[in-house]
């Protein structure tokens, strides 16, 4: 069964350093990931996908991620962190070989920017 | 932002009352999608739909169920509200291949 693990419910950084978001998953097929973000009362936004493309994938506000199939990872960084980037982060896994597009989600990290 | 409006934004219900949410999306998307969010659990997968009356479970599907009759409606009721479910539910929709796009999110609270 396919599954991803984010490791660290809260992730807390100065401004201006770097942020590191890490997810792992677990997949029998070829994955297709995402990352979304979800700022507070709102809905989920898509910040970068992985689709057997280039392994380093960039994203929107500075964020990229890499895709490493020998460690299973999907990271996700930003050199420099903002205050508006608090938020909360989710990495997903489409689930199965099919194309019905249903996610696996991780449990959610929180990023804490302090000033 | 893609078209996808969820009402009610805000519910509050009594244990054992039926309960629906409606997602309404104007972007002409094959698959619709409800999760509920839970601290801790991140997203799960409540039911989908592949197209107009076809519907199918997800992760966590016991105590609601779905219905399509058109398009750009996707309805989530709630037969008989449980404490359980008191939740955010979000809806999403997607292209075969492509990513998910989500509503604001209804938050229910069952008393």
């Amino acid at each position: 069964a396919q599954s991803v693990t984010q490791l660290g419910s809260h992730v807390s950084v100065s401004e201006g350093a770097l942020v590191l978001l890490r997810c792992n998953y677990s997949s029998s097929v070829p994955p297709y990931l995402f990352w979304y973000v979800q700022y507070p009362n709102q809905g989920l936004q898509l910040l970068l996908k992985y689709t057997s493309a280039a392994t380093l994938v960039k994203g929107i506000n500075g964020f990229e991620a890499e895709f490493k199939k020998s460690e299973t990872s999907f990271h996700l960084t930003k050199p420099s962190a903002h205050m508006s980037d608090a938020a909360e982060y989710f990495c997903a896994v489409v689930h199965g070989s099919s194309n019905t597009g249903k996610l696996i989600f991780g449990q959610g990290t929180t990023l804490q920017v302090k000033p | 932002d893609a078209g996808i409006t969820q009402s009610p934004r805000h519910k509050v219900t009594e244990t054992g009352t039926p309960v629906t949410l409606r997602c309404h999306q104007t972007e002409n998307h094959r698959y619709m999608y409800w999760y509920r969010q839970d601290p801790g659990h991140g997203l799960r997968l409540i039911h989908y739909s592949y197209g107009v009356k076809d519907t199918d479970k997800g992760e966590v599907s016991d105590g609601y169920s779905v219905s399509r009759s058109k398009t750009e409606d996707f309805l989530l009721t709630l037969e008989s509200a449980t404490s359980s479910q008191t939740s955010v539910y979000f809806c999403a929709i997607s292209e075969p291949g492509a990513e998910a796009f989500f509503g604001q999110g209804t938050r229910l609270t069952v008393v």
